[in-house]
């Protein structure tokens, strides 16, 4: 089966930075979804990536997907306190939803 | 659109006792999805479904876990008989097609005492 690890494991940063969570694959990536979720709430989907070099963005999100390295980056410009939460990225070997795996989060916490 | 709806959102059980999740997905989505989330193992797929047909149950722990679907509209998770370490958060999702993202429903908090 697929593993995800991501790192870090949490992030503590101050209002306005810029911040990357990373992503990386045991197995070749052929779709990579990033989701977030609040405490006591589902996951919200945020990006689908499907081709190598793909690279999405959202409001001051941005993912990109590099196949070779099995890796996906989330990067976030100036952060703000409603970015925090628990970011998860989740891939399966095939590139369906059907058997998504999930690393196992990490941790955003935004002072303000 | 009401998204994904499960029910309870919290559930508190003694250890020995049955306990039915419920899910309701989205409208006109075919595929529905039941995901365990613990600190330790995060989150895990335990089964999905297609056309209500269950398609790949390889992640239902054991013999205690079943799930049905009997129509588009409704799903449920059953455990007979819980155990303390059934204790996690079980989150229902559904897409319109196995290729499409997953939207998630709220979770059942699950504490077997």
């Amino acid at each position: 089966s697929q593993e995800l690890e991501q790192s870090p494991q949490s992030l503590i940063v101050q209002e306005g930075k810029n911040l990357t969570i990373n992503c990386t694959s045991s197995k070749t990536l052929y779709g990579l979804y990033w989701y977030k979720q609040k405490y006591g709430e589902g996951l919200i989907f945020l990006m689908m990536l499907q081709k190598g070099g793909e690279e999405k963005s959202h409001e001051k999100i941005t993912a990109k997907l590099d196949e070779k390295k099995q890796q996906s980056s989330l990067h976030i410009t100036a952060s703000q306190p409603s970015h925090a939460g628990i970011y998860l990225c989740g891939a399966s070997s095939s590139g369906s939803a059907r058997q998504l795996t999930f690393g196992s989060g990490t941790q955003l916490t935004v002072l303000p | 659109d009401a998204g994904v709806i499960q029910s309870p959102r919290h559930e508190v059980t003694e250890m020995g006792q049955e306990v039915t999740l419920r899910c309701k997905p989205i409208s006109g989505h075919n595929s529905l999805f039941w995901y365990r989330q613990t600190m330790m193992r995060g989150l895990e797929l335990l089964i999905y479904f297609n056309n209500n047909v269950p398609i790949d149950d390889s992640g239902m722990p054991e013999d205690r876990f079943s799930a049905k679907m009997p129509n588009a509209s409704f799903s449920t998770l059953k455990i007979q008989p819980s155990e303390p370490r059934d204790s996690a958060v079980y989150f229902c999702a559904s897409s319109f097609s196995t290729n499409e993202k997953l939207f998630f429903g709220s979770g059942t908090q699950l504490s077997v005492l």
